[in-house]
C-alpha cells in the first residue's frame, strides 16, 4: 500500500492561507489522493480528493504535482474552527475499500 | 438528510463483559466500514461489510471481535470478553458505491468511545 508522509504539526495565522504538504512517492497510476480532517476526536470529515488534476471545492483546494509524488491541501482563509488533524490518504491499490490513516498533520490556527 | 449514526456515543464496560456498537449508514449507502482509533494514533481499518456479507475483515482481531450488517437494521460491531486494551474510539463509515469505482468516498460517524475498566 502506498504510504504518505506529513509533517506532524503546523501553525497558521487566522485569515491566512494554510498549506498542508503530503508526500506519496510510491503512489501508483490509478490511486487517488484523499484528504480528511478530524476535529477534536470527532469522526473524520471528508475534505477533497483528486487523481491528477488540481481540484477545488467549497472547503479547500488540492494541488497535485505533475509526477503525483506529492500534493498540497490549501485552506484559503483559515479560521480557528479549522484547527484539526489533517490526514492525507492514498487509496490502497489492491483493496480499494481501505483507507490508510497515517499520523496526519496537526494544524493549529492562531488568532 | 442524516449522516452516519453511531450509538452509543460512550460505552463503559468491565473486563470480561461484552460490548455492542451500532452503526446506521447514510440513507442510500449499502457499504459499511469499521475503524479503530487508539489514543494519539490514526484510524486503523478493521472490517468492510455489505448487506449480509463480510467483504474484508483483514483488520479485525481474530478472536473476540465480530461484525455483521443484517438485511434490516444497523451494522453491529461486537467485542466479547473485553480487555483494557480494547479501550479506544470506534468509528463507522459508509459509502454509496462499490469500492474500486473511480470515486468512492467514505463518510464517517461521530464514533463510539469504549472504556474498559
Amino acid at each position: 500500500d502506498a504510504k504518505t508522509t506529513q509533517p506532524p504539526s503546523m501553525d497558521c495565522a487566522e485569515g491566512r492561507a494554510a498549506n498542508l504538504p503530503c508526500n506519496h512517492s510510491t503512489i501508483s497510476g490509478n490511486e487517488y489522493v484523499y484528504w480528511y480532517r478530524q476535529i477534536h476526536s470527532q469522526g473524520p470529515q471528508y475534505i477533497i480528493h483528486g487523481l491528477k488534476n488540481n481540484e477545488t471545492n467549497e472547503m479547500a483546494s488540492l494541488i497535485i504535482t505533475e509526477d503525483r509524488k506529492s500534493s498540497t491541501l490549501i485552506l484559503p482563509h483559515a479560521t480557528l474552527r479549522d484547527t484539526a488533524v489533517y490526514y492525507c490518504i492514498v487509496r490502497d491499490q489492491y483493496n480499494f475499500n481501505k483507507f490508510y490513516f497515517g499520523s496526519g498533520t496537526k494544524l493549529n490556527v492562531k488568532p | 438528510n442524516a449522516g452516519v449514526m453511531q450509538n452509543p456515543r460512550h460505552l463503559v464496560r468491565r473486563r470480561g463483559q461484552e460490548a455492542r456498537l451500532r452503526c446506521s449508514p447514510m440513507k442510500g449507502h449499502s457499504h459499511v466500514y469499521w475503524y479503530r482509533q487508539l489514543p494519539e494514533e490514526g484510524l486503523k481499518f478493521m472490517v468492510y461489510l455489505q448487506k449480509e456479507n463480510i467483504i474484508d475483515e483483514s483488520g479485525m482481531p481474530k478472536e473476540r471481535f465480530s461484525a455483521e450488517f443484517p438485511k434490516e437494521g444497523p451494522s453491529i460491531l461486537r467485542i466479547q470478553q473485553v480487555v483494557r486494551g480494547d479501550s479506544a474510539a470506534y468509528f463507522c463509515a459508509s459509502s454509496p458505491r462499490n469500492p474500486g469505482t473511480s470515486t468512492d468516498t467514505q463518510y464517517f460517524g461521530p464514533g463510539t468511545r469504549l472504556t474498559v475498566l
